[in-house]
């Protein structure tokens, strides 16, 4: 089965910093670009960034350019996002998704993950 | 950056209807347009990319059209299980914007 896992959110402190994670499973992860989504509560969905299949290319919504980081690690079929210096609008459930290889849209999401940043 | 903007915000329409939910485009994205589904407390699903091209498994009752800068996504005939906020996102190039949603819900 086709599945993404994502795992490490929580309750973090303005200016904190927290690592997500999201584990594939049932594709060939190494084709594929991947993405984070987010979703802050009761609101829409917002891209976040992006990695190209080897990581050689790495794009990021302006809100979190300089404090976020993808990157993934193709021998443990799994995506990161370290995210530094969080801010209160950066909550939200953090969703990993797959572009799916000729179609390019979001073929396949996580359930998310859920951060907070809050004092 | 593309902005990207749905109409309506919202509808209300009976089981059977015909909807229509138009999304637009701030400059041309040729034909990179995908829609998704999400219901209330689930997981967004894609829908349609390619702008009109129906992703497997996903009943024929939905169908989009478009190119440009203009594009519609269509429920023929709407069902209680359609109830769900729907999202256009351009995917031409980085950032891969969505548009604010449409929630439908049946009257």
């Amino acid at each position: 089965e086709v599945q993404l896992v994502e795992s490490g959110g929580g309750l973090v402190q303005p200016g904190g910093s927290l690592r997500l994670s999201c584990a594939a499973s049932g594709f060939t992860f190494s084709s594929y670009w991947m993405s984070w989504v987010r979703q802050a509560p009761g609101k829409g969905l917002e891209w976040v960034a992006n990695i190209k299949q080897d990581g050689s290319e790495k794009y990021y919504v302006d809100s979190v350019k300089g404090r976020f980081t993808i990157s993934r690690d193709n021998a443990k079929n799994s995506l990161y996002l370290q995210m530094n210096s969080l801010r209160a609008e950066d909550t939200a459930v953090y969703y990993c998704a797959r572009e799916g290889g000729g179609i390019d849209a979001f073929d396949i999401w996580g359930q998310g993950t859920m951060v907070t940043v809050s004092s | 950056d593309i902005q990207m903007t749905q109409s309506p915000s919202s509808l209300s329409a009976s089981v059977g209807d015909r909807v229509t939910i138009t999304c637009r485009a701030s400059q041309g994205i040729s034909n990179y347009l995908a829609w998704y589904q999400q219901k209330p407390g689930k997981v967004p699903k894609l829908l349609i990319y390619a702008a009109s091209t129906l992703q497997s498994g996903v009943p024929s009752r939905f169908s989009g059209s478009g190119s440009g800068t203009d594009f519609t996504l269509t429920i023929s005939s709407l069902q209680p299980e359609d109830v769900a906020t729907y999202y256009c996102q351009k995917y031409n190039s980085a950032p891969f914007t969505f548009g604010p949603g449409t929630k439908v819900d049946i009257k």
